[in-house]
This record gives C-alpha cells, sequence and structure tokens, in this order.
C-alpha cells in the first residue's frame, strides 16, 4: 500500500528563517512527485512537480527535491515571509502519466511576523 | 485561461437529499480527478475520469456515489441519500498529461 508521510505535522517559524518540509514514501517506486500549498478553506495551489527523472525544481524562493533511493522529498522555503503561512501537502503519482495522486496528511506551518 | 471551476462552493443537503457536485477543467485538460477531504483527514483519490470514460474508480464508495464526464458540458459528481459521514470537502483536478490543477472545492454539510 502507498503511503506518504510528512514530517512535522505543524511548524512554526519566525520571518525570515530558512526551513526545510520532509515528505517520506513506503516504497520506493516513486513516479512524478507534487508539491502543493492549502490556504484554510480554499483549494490547493500546485507550487512544484518533479517528474521521476529529476532530482529538483526550484521557484522562487522554493526548492523541492526527491531522492527515490531513500524514498524522500524535501521542500526548501528560504526567507519565509507570513505569506507562505499555510498547509503544506505532499502528493505522489500512483503510477507514471495520467495517474491519481496519494497525498500526505501535511504540514501546517506559521511564519510569525 | 481560466482554472478550474467547481460549482456550488457550498452545499447544504438534509440527510436522504441527492447533491450535485460540478466540476469545469481548464481548457484543453481531458482528464479529470475528484477528491475528498474529510475533516481532520487528508485527501483520498475518489475517481478518475475522461470524456466519456470512468478510467479508475477505485476511490469511490460502492453506493450512492457516481460520477460522469459527459462529452459536452461539466464533470458531474452525483451523491445520492447523503449521509453525515458525506459532509466534506469534495475537490476536482485536471491534468494535460501529469500535473494536476485544482479546483477550490465544494464544501458539502450534510444536516
Amino acid at each position: 500500500k502507498q503511503e506518504v508521510t510528512q514530517i512535522p505535522a505543524a511548524l512554526s517559524v519566525p520571518e525570515g528563517e530558512n526551513l526545510v518540509l520532509n515528505c517520506s514514501f513506503t516504497d520506493s517506486a516513486i513516479y512524478n512527485l507534487q508539491w502543493f500549498r492549502q490556504d484554510p478553506g480554499k483549494g490547493l495551489t500546485s507550487l512544484l512537480l518533479i517528474q521521476s527523472s529529476q532530482r529538483e525544481q526550484t521557484s522562487g524562493r522554493l526548492n523541492a527535491s526527491l531522492d527515490k533511493s531513500s524514498g524522500r522529498s524535501t521542500l526548501y522555503i528560504a526567507a519565509s515571509q507570513p505569506g507562505d503561512s499555510a498547509t503544506y501537502l505532499c502528493a505522489r503519482f500512483r503510477n507514471s502519466g495520467n495517474t491519481p495522486l496519494v497525498f500526505g496528511k501535511g504540514t501546517r506551518l506559521s511564519v510569525i511576523a | 485561461n481560466a482554472g478550474v471551476m467547481q460549482n456550488p462552493r457550498h452545499l447544504v443537503r438534509r440527510r436522504g437529499q441527492e447533491a450535485r457536485l460540478r466540476c469545469s477543467p481548464m481548457k484543453g485538460h481531458s482528464h479529470v480527478y475528484w477528491y475528498r477531504q474529510l475533516p481532520e483527514e487528508g485527501l483520498k483519490f475518489m475517481v478518475y475520469l475522461q470524456k466519456e470514460n470512468i478510467i479508475d474508480e477505485s476511490g469511490m464508495p460502492k453506493e450512492r456515489f457516481s460520477a460522469e464526464f459527459p462529452k459536452e458540458g461539466p464533470s458531474i459528481l452525483r451523491i445520492q441519500q447523503v449521509v453525515r459521514g458525506d459532509s466534506a470537502a469534495y475537490f476536482c483536478a485536471s491534468s494535460p498529461f501529469d500535473e494536476q490543477f485544482f479546483g477550490p472545492g465544494t464544501r458539502l454539510t450534510v444536516l
């Protein structure tokens, strides 16, 4: 059974701090992986897609890496801002191409001004 | 290019009524997924559709739930005879090939 675990469940940091969110999988047969943010009562915003042949992707202050051998992905947020406060979700693709996503329960991030 | 659209955003039903949730994918996207987010739980896959076809419904409850994506018009998730346990946020996502883009969700409350 494919499972996704995100640690920590919640994180509070002061503004300006660099931080890392972790995501791990129960098996190493990883296909693509996608990171999202979800604001309270809202939908999901796609942040980064890492395809199975890639090791990392970057967008602005965000960098996501994928280590298939250890079954882990990390989302690095540089110079955090209060506007980064949200729940961050990691999701693995069940198979290659168009397949359902398997989600972790998320990390709830609070950035304190 | 408008994003994924879902309506209604909020839906209140009494036990035993029917709920119809609609999803219009992004232009050019032919793949639609439905997910459910129960309170304090993660998102769970329900069903994957392409135009006029159900590709994977392994996450769909066997009774009362159905989904369609007709040749014309939005995808519909239909819940018959709703119960309190159906109260949740229902999200639709569309995809051109792999990356999935989510709509704002429909929050269903069953009284």
